[in-house]
């Protein structure tokens, strides 16, 4: 059983590139979020789908989109990359809203 | 909405000693579930305890066990017997049980370093 499993794991990007970041769960949650992860502030989210086809921002959405086309995927897109986004990036997923939530590996993005 | 704060970004305990970490939270809702998770250098984020807000016990896993005061809003984790492998940076994170999609929100971390 995979769990949640995130690629790349590592990835450096020039200013203005897009990109998208790779989220796949293989235990049938339907609720998957992105979370970025910044030195002193713990993870803070993204974007977050409570199932196929349904997805809704976080607290720091700009500059990333969602979409949630099948229960077990849910890529991150970022769209023009800026020196700002240099962080980890997280994806989890959970059974539930009441339940814990699995991560992934993380991904370390940085953008130059 | 809802805050976590985390008020020691470090602590330090010998091996085999009882360590406690602080979390404080913010909320004006009644139904919640609070968890710690712990991120070693390996950078994967594990859960380690979870408590549900209407549970009167404090909950428990083997060396670990929390110290939850509804009424203060504090829930702090408590490691007893500290191993090498406990060392890693420590989040609590709160999570609503009003709402669907509810997200998790967490504090700042606490990195917490054993000696041998």
């Amino acid at each position: 059983n995979a769990g949640v499993t995130q690629t790349p794991k590592f990835q450096v990007l020039k200013t203005g590139q897009s990109m998208t970041l790779q989220c796949a769960q293989d235990m049938n949650h339907e609720y998957m979020s992105w979370y970025r992860q910044d030195p002193g502030m713990g993870l803070r989210l993204i974007h977050y789908s409570v199932g196929a086809g349904i997805t809704d921002q976080g607290e720091v959405p700009n500059g990333y989109n969602v979409s949630r086309s099948t229960t077990e995927d849910f890529p991150l897109r970022l769209l023009s990359a800026a020196p700002s986004q240099t962080s980890v990036y997280f994806c989890a997923s959970s059974y539930g809203s009441y339940t814990e939530a699995f991560f992934g590996q993380g991904t370390r993005l940085t953008v130059v | 909405a809802q805050t976590v704060t985390q008020s020691q970004p470090e602590m330090s305990v010998q091996e085999a000693e009882t360590v406690t970490l602080s979390c404080t939270y913010d909320t004006s809702e009644s139904d919640y579930y609070l968890f710690w998770y712990k991120q070693p250098p390996s950078r994967q984020m594990i859960l380690v305890i979870r408590q549900e807000a209407y549970k009167q016990q404090n909950a428990t896993e083997n060396r670990f066990s929390v110290n939850f005061q509804k009424a203060a809003k504090s829930f702090s984790l408590k490691i007893s017997d500290s191993q090498l492998g406990d060392a890693a940076m420590y989040f609590c994170a709160y999570r609503s049980a009003s709402y669907s999609g509810s997200r998790l929100t967490f504090g700042e971390g606490t990195q917490l370093t054993v000696n041998p």
